[in-house]
């Protein structure tokens, strides 16, 4: 089955400054890849995909990249402001699976002032 | 009007109980899920419905059982539990219109769960 790891596990940035979390996957047949927000006692929150036709994607501060050859999608927050402090999560999935998602073991994100 | 909601928010319990977690989206999806997040965070898939058929069967104890009536709701029934069961339960939901796309979840608050 699919595996999905994820680094780093802690990352602590300057407001201000740009925050990256990468992943990398094991099945070539996975085709979505969708990033999850998670703040401290909420549900997870959907902030972004992509899909394997297309090589990066972005919206306002954040965006991602997929090298699809590589196996491996990141994350990339600009401009990054306290309210981004939170837990991020990658996943991904393939087609006819189900749409079931494989998740990362989540990036705890803190930007301090 | 919450898209997905989940009752009750908090469950505590003790252990060799048996107890029951709802989960209701009204945004329309066709399937649903249940996920399981432990105290590390991972989130691990559980099962799956689609217009309440059983897709996704993970490595689950039989303890666990899932049942949706309708696709708009999809409970989650646990038997005797244990000490190890306590997590944070997700319910999730999502379109599966075709097999050859995926899509995005919307999930629920989730269920802190606390065997004693």
């Amino acid at each position: 089955g699919e595996n999905v790891e994820q680094h780093p596990s802690t990352l602590s940035v300057q407001e201000g400054d740009s925050a990256v979390i990468k992943c990398t996957y094991s099945d070539s047949a996975s085709n979505y890849f969708p990033w999850y927000k998670q703040e401290l006692g909420k549900r997870p929150q959907l902030i972004i995909d992509i899909r394997s036709n297309v090589g990066e994607k972005k919206d306002q501060r954040i965006a991602v990249t997929l090298n699809k050859t590589a196996k491996h999608f990141s994350l990339h927050i600009t401009e990054t402001q306290p309210e981004d402090s939170a837990v991020y999560f990658c996943a991904a999935s393939r087609a006819g699976g189900g749409n079931k998602l494989t998740f990362g073991t989540g990036t705890q994100l803190k930007v301090e002032l | 009007d919450t898209a997905v909601s989940q009752t009750p928010k908090y469950l505590v319990t003790q252990m060799g109980n048996d107890k029951s977690i709802k989960c209701e989206q009204n945004l329309g999806h066709d399937t649903m899920y249940w996920y399981k997040q432990d105290s590390k965070k991972f989130l691990k898939i559980m099962f799956s419905y689609n217009n309440k058929e059983l897709i996704i069967n993970e490595t689950v104890p039989n303890r666990f059982s899932p049942k949706s009536p309708d696709k708009a709701h999809l409970n989650l029934h646990i038997n005797s539990l244990e000490l190890g069961d306590s997590a944070v339960y997700f319910c999730a939901s999502s379109h599966l219109r075709d097999p050859t796309t995926n899509y995005g979840y919307t999930f629920g608050s989730g269920t802190r769960l606390t065997v004693v």
